[in-house]
């Protein structure tokens, strides 16, 4: 088992739907966590980061961590064709360091 | 301000050929990574240095790869002999120690293939 898993895609939304994009892990010290976004052939960029359990809401972005459940979560509302890239979790137990990427969820959000 | 710029975008060598990538991070970043993310993947890390000194290379196949960070600044990462299996995408990422929020920032990679 990976310590880090994503539902794998890719995943077709039209535009205006509401996108949830998820993780689970294995390892119970992680306490960090954060969404990146990839374009392709770009590297990835930072969206959200969150500490512990809870929820972080950023614009159209709200990120989820439930720890006694292991999971986390990306919610996308009014999604746009322009959120069409991968979507990568990370997550560490080392603030700042070692943090442990998952294999991405590629989305298309369709005119 | 310049993100983290990477050199070449792209290559192809033939295997058991040498390779070299080159990364110049965010000024002031005292934090470089080195990454390799295979197809569909996400990044795995390589190497992390914090100013010139090589903290962690835990996951460095040091028998082929090797990494330098001059002066604190530029690095690069280099395979001898490159094999099959090290077609893959090479990123870079700064950030300050410790990184605000969390983030990193990557450059836009160097995209090996071996053939």
């Amino acid at each position: 088992q990976k310590e880090v898993e994503q539902d794998p895609g890719p995943l077709s939304v039209p535009e205006g739907a509401i996108v949830s994009l998820n993780c689970t892990y294995s390892n119970s010290a992680f306490q960090y966590f954060m969404w990146y976004r990839q374009y392709s052939r770009k590297g990835p960029e930072l969206l959200m980061y969150t500490y512990s359990s809870g929820n972080k809401e950023d614009g159209r972005f709200t990120a989820q961590v439930d720890k006694s459940s292991k999971y986390i979560s990306l919610f996308i509302r009014d999604s746009q064709p322009s959120d069409s890239a991968t979507y990568l979790c990370a997550m560490s137990s080392d603030y700042g360091q070692n943090f442990v990427f998952g294999p991405g969820t590629r989305l298309s959000v369709l005119p | 301000e310049a993100g983290v710029v990477q050199s070449p975008r792209y290559k192809i060598i033939e295997k058991k050929q040498p390779v070299a990538f080159w990364c110049n991070p965010i000024s002031g970043h005292n934090t470089l990574y080195w990454y390799r993310q295979n197809l569909g993947q996400g990044p795995e890390l390589l190497i992390r240095y914090e100013n010139e000194e090589a903290v962690d290379d835990s996951q460095l196949p040091k028998d082929r790869f090797s990494a330098e960070r001059l002066k604190g600044v530029d690095s690069t990462l280099k395979i001898q002999p490159a094999e099959l299996g090290d077609s893959a995408v090479y990123l870079c990422a700064s950030s300050l120690n410790p990184p605000p929020a969390g983030g990193y920032t990557f450059g836009s990679g160097t995209r090996l293939t071996v053939v």
